[in-house]
């Protein structure tokens, strides 16, 4: 149980295109989910809050009308990166909070892998 | 920036030898986990540990944690070539709903 999905694992876009990448939870319903980005050899960097519903939180310095997300329904979440530039080539990982037992936990999509040529 | 910090950066060591790593961070924590993350792929949690913990097992696992020093260690015991991976704490906070705040990462690097 508790799976997330992301699609697509990779995708490969031309700088001004857009490009939407989908993460589900496959097995739970998630009325949070986070979108985070991973640059090669570092961390994550949480990008922004997803609740189903309502307008998305960003973090600080994060460019919402670059990078629009959108939580229609208990089980997906969209990012999409709005004309892209070769910066915005990283790897996004979501998360989604579900009900594991008595608590809620955070459970990782696989990631996906935008290069912006 | 809240991230917290681990070290070291970069591990070496051979089959069979224990791996330790270290993850200080900077607020008052709910709780402390530790994820792996094999070279392109997403996140494996490894495990869990409260605020109100000061040790915890899962397996070869191990995981300690010093609230007054703000800092968790994880240790690796008789790794092996498949442990080869970066490793990361993640930490949430007092009031932030849940955020994960990720640690600098360990690359962990096990050789026959």
């Amino acid at each position: 149980g508790a799976v997330v999905s992301q699609h697509p694992s990779w995708v490969i876009c031309k700088s001004g295109t857009s490009v939407k990448i989908e993460c589900r939870s496959l097995d739970f319903q998630a009325t949070t989910m986070f979108w985070y980005r991973q640059f090669p050899k570092q961390s994550l960097m949480l990008m922004a809050t997803s609740n189903e519903g309502s307008k998305a939180t960003y973090e600080q310095g994060v460019e919402k009308d670059k990078f629009l997300i959108n939580h229609a329904s208990l089980t997906l979440s969209t990012l999409t990166v709005t004309s892209a530039h070769p910066e915005d080539s990283s790897f996004y990982i979501c998360s989604a909070m579900g009900l594991a037992g008595p608590t809620y936990e955070q459970y990782f999509g696989p990631g996906t892998r935008l290069t912006v040529t | 920036s809240q991230q917290g910090e681990e070290d070291p950066q970069a591990l070496s060591i051979q089959e069979g030898e224990n791996a330790t790593m270290n993850c200080s961070y900077k607020t008052s924590i709910n709780n402390l986990q530790w994820y792996r993350q094999n070279s392109g792929r997403g996140l494996v949690h490894l495990i869990l540990i409260r605020s109100n913990e000061r040790e915890k097992h899962s397996g070869r696992l191990r995981v300690t944690l010093d609230t007054s020093k703000k800092s968790s260690s994880l240790l690796i015991t008789a790794s092996r070539a498949a442990d080869t991976a970066s490793y990361f704490c993640a930490t949430d906070h007092t009031g932030t709903a849940s955020k994960l705040t990720f640690g600098t990462g360990t690359r962990l690097q096990v050789t026959l």
